[in-house]
Parts: C-alpha cells; sequence; structure tokens
C-alpha cells in the first residue's frame, strides 16, 4: 500500500514555466520532508514542514503542508535547468513511526530545458 | 565533514553469493536506516536501528541482515543474493535531537545480481 501519492511523476517543462508537484496521503504525518535527488546521489533535504497549513520559502521554492497534515506540495516559480532532478516527498506517521522511518512517495522526475 | 559513506558504490553479484553493504556516518547520529530504490518505487526502508544494539525491520526486509555493534556502522548483509535485489541501496543516518526525522543521506550503492 502506497501511502503517499505523488504526482506527477514525470514533468518536463522549459525554463521560465512554473510548476508544482503534490502529494497526498490518507494518513496524518507529525512532519512531512521534500527532497530532492540528482543522478548518482543520494537525496538531499531540501524544507521540512511540521504544521498544518505551513508554508515555508526557499528562493524560488514555496512548500505547503495541509491544513490536516495529509499532504503537502510544492511550487517552483520560473524553473530553470538547475532545477532539474527527482523530487521526493516523505512523511513521518504519527502512529508507529520512529525517528529516521520515513514514507516515501515514488517521486516527481522533473527536467527544465532551456 | 564526511557525513554518510558508504561502499562499495558499485558491485555485481551471482545469484546465490552473499556479501555486505558497509555503511558509516561519523556525525554520532543515533539512528540509522537502509533504504533500497527502484525504478517506479520510491524508497523502500529495509531495516532500521535507533541505536547500537538495536535493530528492526522496515517495509521490505526479507533477505536482508543487519546489526548495529556501534554508533558509527550499520552494514547491510545479503544472505544469499537474488536477481529481484538488484536495486539502488542507500543508507542514511539522523539525530533525534535535531528534530522532525531530518534524514542524511549516503551516495548509494548499486547492487546487479545476475
Amino acid at each position: 500500500t502506497q501511502l503517499l501519492e505523488q504526482s506527477p511523476q514525470f514533468l518536463s517543462i522549459q525554463e521560465g514555466e512554473n510548476l508544482t508537484v503534490y502529494c497526498n496521503s490518507s494518513s496524518v504525518f507529525s512532519s512531512l520532508q521534500w527532497y530532492r535527488q540528482e543522478p548518482g546521489e543520494g537525496p538531499v533535504l531540501l524544507v521540512t514542514v511540521v504544521t498544518g497549513g505551513e508554508v515555508k520559502k526557499l528562493k524560488r521554492l514555496t512548500f505547503q503542508f495541509g491544513d490536516a497534515r495529509k499532504d503537502s506540495s510544492l511550487h517552483i516559480t520560473a524553473a530553470q535547468p538547475g532545477d532539474t532532478g527527482l523530487y521526493l516527498c516523505a512523511g513521518a506517521r504519527v502512529r508507529g513511526g520512529s525517528q529516521g522511518n520515513l514514507i516515501f512517495g515514488k517521486g516527481t522526475k522533473l527536467s527544465v530545458k532551456p | 565533514n564526511a557525513g554518510v559513506t558508504q561502499t562499495p558504490k558499485f558491485q555485481v553479484l551471482k545469484t546465490g553469493q552473499s556479501m555486505t553493504l558497509q555503511c558509516a556516518q561519523d556525525m554520532n547520529h543515533e539512528y540509522m536506516s537502509w533504504y533500497r530504490q527502484d525504478p517506479g518505487m520510491g524508497l523502500r526502508l529495509i531495516h532500521y536501528s535507533v541505536g547500537a544494539g538495536i535493530t528492526d525491520q522496515g517495509e521490505v526486509p526479507n533477505g536482508y541482515n543487519v546489526s548495529r555493534s556501534t554508533t558509527e556502522d550499520f552494514p547491510l548483509r545479503l544472505l544469499s543474493a537474488a536477481p529481484s535485489q538488484t536495486s539502488v541501496y542507500f543508507c542514511a543516518s539522523s539525530d533525534p535531537k535535531g528534530g522532525a526525522n531530518v534524514l542524511t543521506f549516503g551516495a548509494g550503492s548499486r547492487l546487479t545480481v545476475l
């Protein structure tokens, strides 16, 4: 059972376009994280959101945690080729989870063409 | 800072062979975990450890063993390799004092089982 549904799975856009990646679940999470992974490397943390309704900004990236803490979104404004990579959302379950035991979405492979 | 170091980077095995993937971290993190990443499947948790001497199973533990004799090291053993274990393996660590399950990943070990 995939607890975290991430969409879209693939996204190919032109430089300068905006995009949104979604991460949805029927489960409640105590926190949710977004990672970015480049080929041949491990995922690297972008942001952690903890509070329902929380919005965090990282330059051109805006992250939002749903009010009910079941979903999250990542919005990129004016995408650049350097944004190309695999974006992963990961949630820490409220019950039954422990530190370092995260549920990952399947990822969104983003390609930004010049 | 070295962070999380995984060896080997690449490995080819024949069906039935055994091997150990090594993972070491120098951040004094209590929590360590192993994930496998397969196309279209995202990251799936194999085993995790909340401290030296303590390990537990994740989502896909069959065919793998782990031990945690020291805080720094968390090796993953494949007892009798099968083609279904062809994957990219990631080791990660986290510090409970850091909060919110923030994972630091190694660069990965790509395993092919023929």
